[in-house]
């Protein structure tokens, strides 16, 4: 069975701060693996994808790294602020029976303070 | 630019109520799912339709069903609430099998309690 462990749970950083959060896995066989920002109240917001065949997906100043051998994928965060704070969930998709599955983390809460 | 949208947003029911939560996409997508999520444990997958007139159980189905109306619509149905359903279900829909590397786009999700 697919677990997904997210560390650190919470974070707390200065703005301006370079922050990693961490996701690992337990089961190789996946599609891709996705990043997800929730805030407070509201849905999930795709913010990376990255497949199974690549090591890295960029979007503006976030980075996604991807090592699906050793089950790891990392979230890099340059220039943190404000309004980054957030809950970051990563997720991995693989098959399951007639469609395919995500099997998702608990989150890193962030919080970038002034 | 709706996306996927879920009614209602907020729900009180007691004990024993039936009810009802809607979800409806407007992307063409082939899949859609319902999850709920509980502090600590993360999005659970509920139920889910690969395609339109099929539906399979997910990791936490006991005490809900689903059907998919038609293509765009998704509903899921707690026939005797209990506490224990007491959650945060959202809808997310996608392409499916034939673009697993496409994102799924969630809904705002749905506030439930029962009491």
């Amino acid at each position: 069975k697919q677990e997904v462990t997210q560390i650190p749970a919470a974070l707390s950083v200065p703005e301006g701060e370079n922050l990693v959060l961490n996701c690992s896995f337990t089961d190789s066989a996946i599609y891709n693996l996705q990043w997800f920002r929730q805030d407070p109240g509201k849905g999930l917001t795709s913010l990376l994808l990255i497949q199974s065949s690549q090591r890295e997906q960029t979007s503006g100043r976030l980075n996604a790294s991807l090592d699906k051998s050793s089950g790891r994928s990392t979230l890099y965060i340059a220039a943190s602020q404000p309004g980054d704070s957030a809950t970051y969930l990563c997720a991995v998709r693989a098959r399951m029976g007639g469609g395919n599955k995500l099997t998702f983390g608990t989150g890193t809460q962030l919080k970038v303070e002034l | 630019n709706a996306g996927v949208t879920q009614t209602p947003k907020f729900q009180v029911l007691k004990t024993g109520q039936s009810m009802t939560l809607q979800c409806a996409q407007d992307m063409n997508h082939n899949s859609m799912y319902w999850y709920r999520q509980d502090p600590g444990m993360g999005l659970r997958l509920i139920y889910y339709s690969a395609s339109e007139g099929t539906t399979d159980k997910g990791e936490v189905p006991n005490g809900y069903n689903v059907s998919r109306l038609n293509k765009r619509e998704f509903s899921l149905r707690l026939e005797s609430a209990a506490p224990s359903q007491t959650s945060v279900y959202f809808c997310a829909s996608g392409p499916g099998t034939a673009n697993p590397n496409q994102p799924q786009h969630f809904g705002d999700g749905t506030r439930l309690s029962i009491l």
